[in-house]
This record gives C-alpha cells, structure tokens and sequence, in this order.
C-alpha cells in the first residue's frame, strides 16, 4: 500500500527564518515523490520532485526538499521564509514500478509565514 | 499557454439535482484524475482514466459518474445520489509516466441550495 503522513496540519515561522514542512511516506518498492502547494481557491501548483539520484532536490520559488530513505521522509524546505509562502503544501507519491498510476496525498500542512 | 481548464468556478446544487463540472485540457496528456477536497481531509480520487473511452473508480466514487469520450475531456457528474456534495473539486491531468507530477486545474466549488 501507498501513502503519505504529514504529520503537522499547520507551521507557523517568522518571515527571514528557515522553514521545514514534514512528509513521511510508504511504498513497497521505490518511491517518486512530489511536493505542491496550493494558494486560496486555486489548484495545485507543482514544486519540485524526487525520482533518483541526489537526496537534495531543488525547486521552484527557492524551495528545495531532502529525500532520507532510512527514515522514509521527504521533508520541504526553505532558507529564509516570505510572507507569500504562507499556503497549503500537499507531499505525494507514488510507486516507481507496481500499482496504479496515481499519486497518493497527504492531509496537507498550512504554513503561516508571520511578518 | 497549455493547461486544465475547469467551468464553472462556482456552481450551486438544488436537492434532486445532477450537476456536471467541466474539466478540458490541452495538454495532450492521456490520463485525467478527479479529486475532491474538504478541510483538513486532503484530496480524495472520485476517478481516473488513463486512456479515452477507459475510466476506473477512485476511492470515493459513489455518487458520482464520469465520461472520457474525447482526449481533452472528462466531465464529472455529481448525482442527487451524491448527498454531501458541498466540497471543492479539482481536475489534473498527466502523461503514463510515472516520473512525471500532475497538472491541476484551478477547481470548481460545488454548493448546495
């Protein structure tokens, strides 16, 4: 079975500071995971991937994520925080080779960027 | 520009009523998925459909019906049998690659009357 935890329904972090949004995964063989983030009455908006290769990924709007197998995890991250970040980010994944096509979502994390 | 486009961006139910959300895309992309979204629950897959005339139930599918007559197109039917309706509907689409993320249109929010 596939699936996503996001353990934290909301983060809260002063803009200038570093912020991490938590995703644990399961999959039976490897995963691809998917990071989105969704802004108010919109859909989602794609970030960036892991498929293989380097545990740090790097993607749009200066977010980046690591990828950590022995801890099945694919936390997002970020530097230095905005005030525009505050959104809902959706962590999802999918099995590389078996299974349905589709990709499994987490709950989402609110994230609140204070000024 | 390419991309998902849902109609309409509002739509009320009265009781008893069937309502259809459009979603077309011009992505040339074979699969088409419909979610559902409600506070703090994430997105839930009503259906999918990886090829067109082919469509498959997702984890929430009663009460709801699709059609994929055409590439572009997956239309989704929120019956009267649908008695919790009230939820904000997002269509995406994607190629058979499994590397490859979704594209998400921007929703349609379906209340009732």
């Amino acid at each position: 079975a596939q699936s996503v935890a996001q353990p934290e329904d909301q983060v809260n972090v002063a803009e200038g500071n570093p912020l991490t949004v938590k995703c644990t995964y399961s999959v039976s063989g490897n995963p691809y995971l998917f990071w989105y983030v969704q802004y108010p009455n919109r859909g989602l908006q794609f970030l960036l991937k892991y498929i293989t290769g380097d545990n740090l990924v790097k993607g749009s709007y200066g977010f980046e994520a690591e990828f950590n197998k022995s801890q099945t995890s694919f936390h997002l991250k970020k530097p230095s925080a905005l005030v525009s970040d505050s959104a809902l980010y959706f962590c999802a994944v999918r099995d590389s080779r078996t299974g349905a096509n589709n990709l499994f979502f987490g709950t989402g994390t609110r994230l609140t960027v204070i000024p | 520009d390419g991309g998902i486009t849902q109609s309409p961006k509002y739509l009320f139910r009265k009781e008893g009523q069937n309502v259809t959300l459009s979603c077309e895309q011009n992505l040339n992309h074979d699969a088409m998925y419909w979610y559902r979204q409600d506070p703090g629950q994430g997105l839930r897959l009503i259906y999918y459909s990886q090829i067109v005339n082919d469509f498959q139930k997702g984890d929430i599918a009663e009460g709801y019906s699709v059609s994929r007559e055409k590439k572009e197109s997956f239309p989704l039917t929120v019956t009267s049998a649908q008695k919790n309706p009230t939820a904000f509907y997002l269509c995406a689409s994607s190629t058979p690659n499994r590397d490859q993320p979704q594209h998400f249109g921007d929703g349609t929010r379906l209340s009732i009357l």
